[in-house]
Parts: structure tokens; C-alpha cells; sequence
């Protein structure tokens, strides 16, 4: 069974650009959440998804925005990058539907802001 | 709202020895009980997990924690420590709202373990 999938694994920007980061979930797998890693700040929320519905929102501006696929694969954006978006951005899946919480990270996108 | 705190950044262990990482939580519903760890320039790998029943939990790598309660704690411990272990480990807990998970998942801060030949 494939694991969760994030495209690209690097990519530099450059401040005020605009990117897309893409998760394939697990097979079978209705909830995607997207986290953001840093040193600073560790693993902190960004959204989460289930059924092509945002569920749940982190404290994080509105340059963040993502949305889910029929399919359940989702993307991510952030409009005007800042030099403080750079981070590891990690993309999860879960069965959804108020489990136990568990969740399956992919290996994710590591985005650098010039 | 649920929080946790991980005990020290980092520790350093000899291989072969004890490994134990302190993880605290505060929940006001019964806790969903996470231990992730995660390699270098990698995602974030379940280690094990407790949500009800048993409260020692038995996970990949020889790795186990014990949910206490009384102690608001999940600390997570392997009798031998083997130089693959070298990685960060974080403990989480499930955000409820309710009486139901919302999906979102509240880590610490990380414990990054060194193991010393």
C-alpha cells in the first residue's frame, strides 16, 4: 500500500512569489492535514481536510489556504512568501470521520524563501 | 484545551543503555496518546499510540510507554538503546472537541536522542 505522497521534496522561492505544495494520501484515506515544521516553532497545524471540506484551521494568515480533491488529494498555497515561510511542510492522512487521531505523514516539502 | 510538554531537548545515551523521554499532557477529556519520531529530512513515523485499554503500550523498535493518568504522563522508554534510535521523537495528543477528535493532533516541542558508541 503506497504511503502519503508530497510533491515537490525542495523548492526556493523567492519573497512575494506565490506556491503550491501537493499530497496524495493514503488509498482510502478521506482526512489530509497539513503541518508546518520549523526549529523555532515545531510542528505547528495549518488545516485539515475531510471530504473536500476545511474542518479544522490553524492560527496562521490567510496567505495559507488549501483545498481537497474528490479524490482526496490535496494541495496547499501560500501567496506572497515571506522569508519566515520557510519550513518543512508535512501533509497527513487519516481515515477521518472522528477516529482515534492517528495519522500518516508523508516524507514532506521543504520550501526555502530567498 | 489539550497541551503536551517533552522533558529536555535533547538526550544523549550510550548504546546499550535505557532510553527514556519524559512526555507530560494536559487534557481535560480522556487523551489520545501519541509517539512519533522522525529521521532526517524525513516525515514523521508512528512509534505507538494509546487510546483506551492497556495502559503499557507496545510499539515498533522495541520502543513502549506507559499512560499514567494520576501523573499526566506518556513517557516513552526502550531497554537498549541501538545507534539507529539517533533521531527526534515527539509525543502528541488528539485535539477533542467534544466527545469527538478533530482531526488535528497538539505535539511537543521534540526530544532529539543521541546514541554514543
Amino acid at each position: 500500500k503506497a504511503g502519503v505522497t508530497q510533491t515537490p521534496r525542495y523548492l526556493i522561492k523567492t519573497r512575494g512569489q506565490q506556491v503550491t505544495l501537493s499530497c496524495s494520501p493514503i488509498s482510502g484515506h478521506r482526512s489530509v492535514s497539513w503541518y508546518q515544521q520549523t526549529p523555532g516553532q515545531g510542528l505547528q497545524f495549518l488545516f485539515e481536510y475531510f471530504s473536500e471540506t476545511q474542518r479544522n484551521k490553524g492560527n496562521f494568515p490567510g496567505r495559507f489556504s488549501g483545498r481537497q480533491f474528490s479524490n482526496s488529494r490535496s494541495e496547499m498555497n501560500v501567496s506572497t512568501l515571506e522569508l519566515g515561510d520557510s519550513a518543512l511542510y508535512l501533509c497527513a492522512s487519516s481515515f477521518g470521520g472522528g477516529n482515534t487521531g492517528e495519522l500518516f505523514f508523508g516524507e514532506g516539502s521543504r520550501l526555502t524563501v530567498l | 484545551a489539550q497541551s503536551v510538554t517533552q522533558l529536555g531537548s535533547h538526550v544523549s545515551v550510550s548504546e546499550g543503555a535505557l532510553v527514556l523521554l519524559r512526555c507530560n499532557y494536559s487534557s481535560s477529556v480522556p487523551p489520545y496518546l501519541f509517539w512519533y519520531v522522525q529521521y532526517p529530512n524525513q516525515g514523521l513515523q508512528l512509534l505507538l499510540k494509546y487510546t483506551t485499554g492497556a495502559t503499557l503500550v507496545k510499539g515498533i523498535n522495541g520502543f513502549e510507554a506507559e499512560f499514567k493518568k494520576s501523573e499526566t504522563s506518556f513517557h516513552l522508554t526502550k531497554p537498549s538503546a541501538h545507534m539507529s534510535d539517533a533521531a527526534e521523537y515527539f509525543c502528541a495528543v488528539s485535539e477533542h472537541l467534544g466527545s469527538s477528535n478533530t482531526g488535528k493532533l497538539i505535539f511537543g516541542q521534540g526530544t532529539t536522542l543521541q546514541v554514543k558508541p
